[in-house]
């Protein structure tokens, strides 16, 4: 059955640095997503993403957070500065249509 | 928020019982899905229920929806111990993004 990878799965990183969390999609799909899930809490939207642009985002989605997909097969979530609480399980998903998602295992980025 | 709660918050069964979650949201929606996570895992997707659907059926998997109460439910019957898992339901809304909002999850531990 085809998956969503996501690399690394897990990353520790200082406060200040910038990190890139890595996705590679189910192949034809159309749709693809992250998310975010602090230790404990609900799992919070972040981004979506559709023919090359960004579609909707959240208010956790500021300028520190970008997204891209660079080649056609990756799609990957850049924290340019991150922050003690940015440190969370970050899920990448993709859906051929608008729902019917499939998730990453997850990134466990954890900033020290 | 967009959301509601899921109750019970935990719920701590026998093998062979019957588990029931409910889940309750605020605005109309377009469909709601449940996810099952394992401690530490990613998210699997189990069901999806569409607006105009009231009940649905996937295995041992029993999912019911009320539009009028803003409600669902999703009933496990002859649980297992592999069953233990934390459950989510996700609404997703008529908008073009395929953005869903999580509830807060049920913790489910099924006794061998």
């Amino acid at each position: 059955e085809p998956e969503v990878t996501q690399t690394p799965s897990h990353q520790v990183t200082q406060m200040g640095q910038e990190v890139i969390l890595r996705c590679v999609p189910i192949s034809n799909h159309l749709y693809f997503y992250w998310y975010r899930q602090i230790l404990g809490q609900k799992v919070e939207f972040l981004v979506s993403f559709y023919n090359n642009e960004i579609s909707e985002k959240s208010e956790i989605f500021d300028d520190q957070f970008s997204v891209e997909r660079p080649d056609g097969s990756n799609f990957t979530l850049k924290i340019r500065s991150t922050k003690l609480e940015d440190s969370a399980m970050y899920f990448c998903a993709s859906s051929q249509l608008l729902y019917g998602y499939t998730f990453g295992s997850g990134t466990r980025l954890t900033v020290v | 928020s967009q959301q509601g709660e899921e109750d019970p918050q935990a719920l701590s069964i026998q093998e062979g019982e019957n588990a029931t979650m409910n889940c309750s949201y605020k605005t109309s929606i377009n469909n709601l899905q449940w996810y099952r996570q394992n401690s530490g895992r990613g998210l699997v997707h189990l069901i999806l229920i569409r607006s105009n659907e009231r009940e649905k059926h996937s295995g041992r998997l029993r999912v019911t929806l009320d539009t009028s109460k803003k409600s669902s439910s999703l009933l496990i019957t002859a649980s297992r111990a592999a069953d233990t898992a934390s459950y989510f339901c996700a609404t997703g809304y008529s908008s073009n993004t395929g953005k869903l909002i999580f509830g807060q999850g049920t913790t489910l531990q099924v006794k061998p």
